[in-house]
């Protein structure tokens, strides 16, 4: 069964610093990865997927990701934290052999950026 | 240019009473999911309709909640005699799903449903 983890409730920075929220996942066949944003009271946006190539996707507001498929891990990066990136993200999947197969989110990690 | 439009935006119901919830999706969309959010929380899958396939049910949580999708656009999620627990913001999402290209979620505003 196709599964989505994300081991870290929260992440704390200092703003300017990097940031990185942890992503594994357990699919069958190549997967399709997706990051989402929540900013607070705002519904979800799409940041930023992979689907075949890099590895390396860069999406919006400076995010990139990384696919590893050795590692199943599909962790999201930024170079320089800011104080608006505080907000609740979520790594989702899907198995990219199956249009029928439905998108699985991660609990989400609540990401707070100190001035 | 529309995205997804969820209505209404927000609701308050008395414990057993029905509540229907709607979702107007993109247009062409192939794909709809309904989740739902707790307070700051993940997302719980309830359902998901993909064309003509049979939608998967697994994550509605109880007989009570139900969903349709009519000629494969809009979507209706009815929760029957509603108790407090079902309290929580009910997110549409749709998506075009083809082959090799992904799909890219778009979502609803949700509704917030409270019950009292």
């Amino acid at each position: 069964a196709q599964s989505v983890a994300q081991p870290e409730d929260q992440v704390n920075v200092a703003e300017g610093n990097p940031l990185t929220v942890k992503c594994t996942y357990s699919v069958s066949g190549n997967p399709y990865l997706f990051w989402y944003v929540q900013y607070p009271n705002r519904g979800l946006q799409f940041l930023l997927k992979y689907i075949t190539g890099d590895n390396l996707v860069k999406g919006s507001y400076g995010f990139e990701a990384e696919f590893n498929k050795s590692q199943t891990s599909f962790h999201l990066k930024k170079p320089s934290a800011l104080v608006s990136d505080s907000a609740l993200y979520f790594c989702a999947v899907r198995p990219g052999y199956s249009s029928a197969s439905k998108i699985i989110f991660g609990s989400g990690t609540r990401l707070s950026i100190r001035p | 240019g529309a995205g997804v439009s969820q209505s209404p935006s927000n609701k308050v119901t008395e414990k057993g009473k029905d509540v229907e919830l709607r979702c107007d999706p993109i247009s062409g969309h192939t794909a709809l999911y309904w989740y739902r959010q707790s307070l700051g929380q993940g997302l719980e899958f309830l359902i998901y309709f993909q064309g003509n396939s049979a939608p998967d049910k697994s994550g509605l949580p109880s007989d009570r909640f139900s969903a349709e999708r009519t000629g494969g656009s809009v979507s209706t999620l009815t929760i029957q005699r509603t108790q407090q627990e079902d309290s929580a913001v009910y997110l549409c999402a749709s998506s075009l799903v083809s082959s090799g290209s992904g799909e890219t979620q778009y979502f609803g505003p949700g509704t917030r449903l409270l019950v009292l």
